[in-house]
């Protein structure tokens, strides 16, 4: 069965960092990109970034680049979301999901995650 | 970046309607559209992507049109279950962005 299990959310601080994980299972990892979407508490879903299957390729949403990076280790099939100075509108589900086009980033999102939940207050 | 305009923002109807949402892209983004639901505490599930193609296991009621920067997802007789969150997505160019989301209820 093909899974995305993401995990590593919790409540910090402004200012500070964190590091979600997204284990996969089920089918070969190495050839499919992942991305990150997020959605804060009642409002819409944002495209945060995505690594390609070999981490070759990383893109960033505008709010989130130069803090946030992703990568991913094809031994462990994880993927990793590296979130650094982290501010209160960080606050989100954090979900994420496999490009549907192997050994590409060009496609739609197939498989997602059930989503953790990162909290940023003070 | 590209920007998609989805509308409306929510819409109630009665089990069996037809209903359609909207979504315009600020550029020509070709069919590179998918259309996503979202429920409560559930896993966003894609239901069109190519602007126009049934994801597999997905009911034909679910329909999609569009190419180009004007895009509608159709449910053509709508059911209880299918009230949850429906959004677009570009997929044409990074950094994707998705619609605003149009909220769906049952009367």
């Amino acid at each position: 069965q093909e899974q995305l299990v993401e995990s590593g959310g919790g409540v910090v601080q402004p200012g500070t960092s964190l590091r979600l994980s997204c284990a996969a299972s089920g089918f070969t990892f190495n050839n499919y990109g992942v991305h990150w979407v997020r959605q804060p508490p009642g409002k819409g879903l944002e495209w945060v970034a995505v690594t390609s299957h070999d981490g070759g390729k990383n893109y960033y949403g505008d709010s989130v680049k130069g803090r946030f990076a992703t990568s991913r280790d094809n031994s462990k099939n994880t993927v990793f979301l590296q979130m650094d100075s982290l501010r209160v509108e960080d606050t989100a589900i954090y979900y994420c999901a496999r490009d549907a086009t192997a050994l590409a980033v060009t496609g739609f999102f197939d498989l997602w995650g059930q989503g953790t939940l990162v909290t940023v207050s003070s | 970046a590209v920007q998609m305009t989805q509308f409306p923002s929510s819409l109630s109807a009665s089990i069996g309607d037809r209903v359609t949402i909207t979504c315009r892209a600020s550029q020509g983004i070709r069919n590179d559209l998918g259309w996503y639901q979202v429920k409560p505490g559930k896993a966003p599930k894609v239901l069109i992507y190519d602007a126009s193609t049934l994801q597999s296991g997905v009911p034909s009621r679910f329909s999609g049109r569009g190419s180009g920067t004007d895009f509608t997802l159709t449910i053509s007789s709508l059911q209880p279950e299918d009230s949850a969150t429906y959004y677009c997505l570009q997929d044409y160019q990074y950094p994707r962005t998705f619609g605003q989301g149009t909220k769906v209820e049952i009367k």
